[in-house]
């Protein structure tokens, strides 16, 4: 059974602080992964998508990179600011095409005016 | 971008009762839709996938004659839970998948059901 964990499963952080969240995958027969925000009683929004061909991608104060090999993802916060506090969860495909998603239980980051 | 939608946000009633949730892609053709379960502090879970004008394919443990999904049209899933108990009181996330853009999936904004 494939599995994502998350660490740590929560982070408390003043703000301007730098930060890294942690994905880890048991199988890293991947096709890409995903980083997403939920904020508390709401959806998931997508932040980034890494191909498994890929080794990082950008949007903003945000950088996700993969290393397939020892199944791991890092999502990077630069300077975070309070509107970022929101449950991060990172998900894993592992088919192509009609690939169904692997969720870990998500990262409850809170920071701090 | 692409929206989903989800209705009701919030439910609440009485156990041994039938809830219906709805899913819906407001501006693209979702060929496939799926929905999820959250427990508090928890993953989402996977519960079925469904096809539209197919059958909808259930995860292992998941009671397919109590969570009913009808996908009849290209915009339109409903999950139905049926004579709900407390224990299935969670958030019911959908989302949906764009025929066009296969790696996709747009999430809707999700339904809190408690059952008393």
């Amino acid at each position: 059974k494939q599995e994502v964990t998350q660490i740590p499963a929560a982070l408390s952080v003043p703000e301007g602080e730098n930060l890294v969240l942690n994905c880890s995958f048991t199988d890293s027969a991947i096709y890409n992964l995903q980083w997403f925000r939920q904020d508390p009683g709401k959806g998931l929004t997508s932040l980034l998508l890494i191909q498994s061909s890929q080794r990082e991608q950008t949007s903003g104060r945000l950088n996700a990179s993969l290393d397939k090999s020892s199944g791991r993802s890092t999502l990077y916060i630069a300077a975070s600011q309070p509107g970022d506090s929101a449950t991060y969860l990172c998900a894993v495909a592992y088919a192509s095409g009609y690939s169904t998603l692997t969720f870990g239980k998500g990262t409850m980051l809170l920071v701090s005016p | 971008g692409a929206v989903v939608s989800q209705h009701p946000s919030w439910v609440i009633c009485k156990s041994g009762t039938s809830v219906k949730i709805e899913c819906r892609s407001l501006d693209f053709q979702a060929t496939t839709m799926f929905w999820y379960r959250q427990f508090p502090k928890q993953s989402l879970m996977l519960m079925a996938t469904s096809n539209e004008g197919s059958k909808a394919t259930y995860e292992q443990g998941v009671e397919k004659d109590k969570f009913l999904i009808n996908h009849a049209s290209l915009t339109l899933s409903t999950l139905t839970v049926t004579s709900a108990h407390p224990e299935d009181s969670s958030f019911y996330i959908c989302s949906a998948r764009d025929g066009r853009q296969k790696e996709t999936q747009y999430f809707g904004p999700g339904t809190r059901l408690l059952v008393l």
